[in-house]
């Protein structure tokens, strides 16, 4: 089955820049989504087909994928970014489902 | 605006069985997917199956084939998901989500607040 490999956590002072990795074989080939999840909550998609954002997401939230890696950018950071991200794709293989990312704890300093 | 909202917490004894129900309102039923993705404590999410409720049909993940049954409601908008076998692993809340139907299956736009399942003897 397909895997999704995410850093366990990333760290980040206020105002700077966050990144997140995903990692997949040949993830560039596929359309991957972001979610934000914060303690107690269902999560919250801020980045849709590879570099989408919904309405009402702020343009601090960006993505890319390319080759085996895709990426989360939040930008001037603030503290209500902090949170749980995951990412996810549509795996067309034999599984033929859903995939999320092993998540990654994002640590506003 | 989807709404989707769920049944309540649901405490079950191992070896049974447990129906959640997630109701939309606000959107065009038809036109959306329905999947069930659960996180059991201090884990991540990991997608069960989905249906698109006018076709009826419904997948799932390889890891709950035989155990989960997904149906849907078009005459009230409502989804199902029905895990049976119950064991404490299965511990953990239930989400639905729907996302649009297109040619490659979408991300989850709205989500429902979650269902705690909790199985104890």
């Amino acid at each position: 089955s397909y895997v999704l490999t995410q850093p366990p956590s990333v760290s980040v002072a206020p105002g700077q820049t966050a990144r997140i990795t995903c990692g997949g074989n040949n993830i560039g080939s596929k359309s991957v989504h972001w979610y934000q999840q914060k303690p107690g909550q269902a999560p919250v998609l801020v980045v849709y087909d590879d570099s989408d954002r919904p309405s009402g997401i702020p343009e601090r939230f960006s993505g890319s994928n390319s080759g085996n890696t895709a990426t989360l950018t939040i930008s001037r950071v603030e503290a209500g970014d902090e949170a749980d991200y995951y990412c996810q794709v549509w795996d067309s293989s034999s599984d033929h489902g859903y995939v999320f990312g092993t998540g990654t704890k994002v640590t506003v300093l | 605006q989807v709404q989707l909202v769920q049944s309540g917490a649901e405490v079950k004894k191992p070896g049974s069985s447990v129906k959640v129900s997630c109701k939309a309102s606000g959107g065009t039923f038809s036109s959306y997917a329905i999947s069930w993705v659960r996180q059991a404590p201090g884990q991540g999410l990991e997608w069960m199956g989905g249906i698109i409720p006018i076709f009826g049909t419904a997948n799932y993940a390889q890891k709950f084939q035989g155990r989960v049954t997904i149906t849907a409601d078009e005459s009230t908008s409502t989804a199902y998901m029905e895990l049976s076998s119950l064991r404490s692993e299965d511990t953990a809340v239930y989400y639905c989500a729907s996302s649009p139907i297109v040619v490659v299956p979408a991300a989850f736009d709205y989500w429902g607040q979650g269902t705690l399942v909790t199985v104890s003897s």
